[in-house]
């Protein structure tokens, strides 16, 4: 079964500790990229990496951390330096121009 | 200005009804356009991608016009199962920008 999966699905942590959300994908797609979505807002871009290695900073990376050492696996740090970590997160990878998403980590941090 | 512009309605409409989504973007040189659908807590699913011929899927049609820089979406004979936002994305230089997209509810 073909997919991406992100976990958990929810993720509670208290200010000032850092947290890592997974993404993996079998897809075999070489791009990946980061979403935060927050209610009745449009989808923003945190980070993306188009091959194994490589990431480029979104619009909104500040207080974000990404790692891409294998082509299955893109994983997102919310550091203490992002000052409003609570939102909906999103992974997604790309074949050719299609964009396909995980089922997303709802993130509250108090 | 927002590289894709969308009216977040809501738009409620009865079942049977035909609705219309338009949406626009700012940047010419985009490359493609899409239309995604989010269920409330949901991953945005792919809808269809929208081509300058137009294109049809079932009861929904999409429109690309890149004189104009809109992108259309036609949904005719509405179900109960349609409700849901629906999202216009743009992809230019190996990035996807999103609309805030647009609510619809079809009311039995």
């Amino acid at each position: 079964d073909g997919g991406i999966t992100q976990s958990p699905k929810y993720l509670f942590r208290k200010e000032g500790q850092n947290v890592t959300l997974s993404c993996e994908q079998n897809l075999n797609h070489d791009a990946m990229y980061w979403y935060r979505q927050d209610p009745g807002q449009g989808l923003r871009l945190i980070y993306y990496s188009q091959i194994v290695n490589d990431f480029q900073k979104g619009d909104i990376a500040e207080g974000y951390s990404v790692s891409r050492e294998k082509k299955e696996s893109f994983p997102l740090t919310v550091t203490s330096a992002q000052k409003n970590p609570t939102a909906f997160y999103l992974c997604a990878s790309r074949d050719s121009y299609e964009q396909y998403f995980g089922p997303g980590t709802r993130l509250t941090v108090t | 200005r927002k590289e894709v512009e969308q009216d977040p309605g809501p738009f409620n409409v009865p079942e049977g009804a035909t609705v219309a989504f338009n949406c626009t973007y700012s940047n010419s040189a985009s490359q493609s356009f899409f239309w995604y659908r989010q269920d409330c807590r949901k991953e945005p699913k792919l809808l269809m991608s929208v081509y300058s011929s137009g294109n049809e899927d079932g009861r929904f049609t999409a429109q690309l016009n890149r004189a104009s820089q809109y992108i259309s979406l036609l949904i005719r004979d509405s179900k109960l199962s349609d409700s849901a936002t629906y999202l216009c994305v743009g992809y230019t230089g190996n990035q996807f920008y999103f609309g805030t997209g647009t609510s619809l509810t079809v009311i039995p």
